[in-house]
């Protein structure tokens, strides 16, 4: 079984501040990860994903994500956010071997404040 | 090419009635996958469809819930006899493979039981 634990439900910062939001994952097996963002009242947005390769995947919209086998984590940043940032983000993962089911996480809330 | 398209958007259904959900995938795209978020958690997998089969319904409730994905048509959730607890926003993605191939999202669709 797969598991995501996203450590913060919600972040606060202000426009043009760095931001880290968490993501943790557990699984007995190899994994593929996903960022996406879900801005209010609209469906889901893939940010950037890592399926093999470099652990440091760069995405859209300036984020960027590390992936690091050994603490099983999945972080996402951003070196300076705007306002328009503000939204819910999604960590996920799935197996090599369960096929295309995504896990999600709980999400978290990014607030922007000017 | 358009994005995935869900309808309704929004459902309100009386307890007891049925509600009918539909997604149609982004042209070229033979996978489609079903999502329910409840209000204030992550995104749950119900149920993953290719053309005329179910590969996993391991996140289908086992009464009341069913899906399908005809040759021909949109993607079709039908949940009979609603119950307040199905009240929710159901998420229909698709990728043209499966695996971890990116799956994009619809818009939802917000159930409301009343």
């Amino acid at each position: 079984a797969q598991s995501v634990t996203q450590l913060d439900s919600q972040v606060p910062v202000f426009e043009e501040a760095p931001v880290e939001l968490r993501c943790n994952y557990s699984s007995s097996v190899s994994v593929y990860l996903f960022w996406y963002v879900q801005y209010p009242n609209q469906g889901l947005q893939l940010l950037l994903k890592y399926l093999s390769g470099s652990t440091l995947v760069k995405g859209i919209n300036g984020f960027e994500a590390e992936f690091n086998k050994s603490q099983t984590s999945f972080h996402l940043r951003k070196p300076s956010v705007h306002i328009s940032d503000t939204a819910e983000y999604f960590c996920a993962v799935t197996q090599e071997t369960s096929g295309s089911r995504l896990t999600f996480g709980e999400g978290t809330q990014l607030t922007v404040n000017p | 090419n358009a994005g995935v398209m869900q309808n309704p958007r929004h459902l309100v259904r009386r307890r007891g009635q049925e509600a009918r959900l539909r997604c149609s995938p982004m042209k070229g795209h033979s996978h489609v996958y079903w999502y329910r978020q409840l209000p204030e958690e992550g995104l749950k997998f119900m149920v993953y469809l290719q053309k005329e089969n179910i590969i996993d319904e391991s996140g289908m409730p086992k009464e009341r819930f069913s899906a399908e994905f005809p040759k021909e048509g949109p993607s079709i959730l039908r949940i009979q006899q609603v119950v307040r607890g199905d009240s929710a926003a159901y998420f229909c993605a698709s990728s043209p493979l499966g695996g971890a191939d990116t799956q994009y999202f619809g818009p939802g669709t917000r159930l409301t039981v009343l």
